[in-house]
């Protein structure tokens, strides 16, 4: 399993972002995806679920209607689009295959809201 | 929403000792509890799934036990690579998965 995830960077307070997992080495649209961010030096925290067939979306109440997590199993791509974005969405944000748990993780991007 | 109490917040043990590290729901969370283990720099790894479950390639010296809302991970015998925080995790329906705070355990 192989997830490279990109697309963070530095945004101001009320920006958007758009992040982006590749995944490869495993059937993508057999599996269930999730984002799940750290913010510096504090724990982990769930952000949001995608089934395999995108159908079905879930989102943590932290994030609920200015991020939205989408999927183009063609492309073998993850993605989450981030709006309205705040200093408390500074994080590294991973992305995980999802079997029984998030059983694959990426090396993860770092996203800094701030002015 | 089910949260996660982990403890204790800092483990110190030796290499050889056995670490007990505990997970408590605050309802029951129906078996669905995860444990990963985090090491700096690092994207957390899957150990346990579904409370006693050892994922592939974890070791056996790691084991998970419980049910409903008191679990525990089980490091029979630590070996150096084992030092690292260890977060619990649980996957209710709807799907919120909290995570715990994180246990540290370091070297003593």
């Amino acid at each position: 399993v192989y997830l490279v995830e990109s697309g963070g960077g530095l945004v101001q307070p009320g920006g958007s972002l758009r992040l982006s997992c590749a995944a490869s080495r495993f059937t993508f649209s057999s599996y269930a995806m999730s984002w799940v961010r750290q913010a510096p030096g504090k724990g982990l925290e769930w952000v949001s679920r995608i089934s395999g067939s995108g159908d079905s979306t879930y989102y943590a109440d932290s994030v609920q209607g200015r991020f939205t997590i989408s999927r183009d199993n063609s492309k073998n791509t993850l993605y989450l689009q981030m709006n309205n974005l705040r200093a408390d969405d500074t994080a590294v944000y991973y992305c995980t295959k999802d079997q029984a748990s998030h059983d694959s993780w990426g090396q993860g991007t770092l996203v800094t809201v701030s002015s | 929403e089910i949260v996660l109490t982990q403890s204790p917040a800092t483990l110190s043990l030796s290499p050889g000792d056995r670490a007990t590290l505990s997970c408590r729901a605050s309802q029951t969370v129906n078996n669905y509890l995860a444990w990963y283990q985090q090491k700096p720099g690092q994207a957390p790894r899957l150990l346990i799934y579904d409370a006693s479950n050892r994922a592939i390639g974890i070791p056996a010296r790691f084991s998970g036990s419980g049910s409903g809302t008191d679990f525990t991970l089980t490091i029979s015998s630590l070996e150096p690579e084992d030092f690292a925080v260890y977060y619990c995790q649980q996957r209710n329906w709807p799907p919120a998965y909290t995570f715990g705070q994180g246990t540290k355990l370091e070297i003593k």
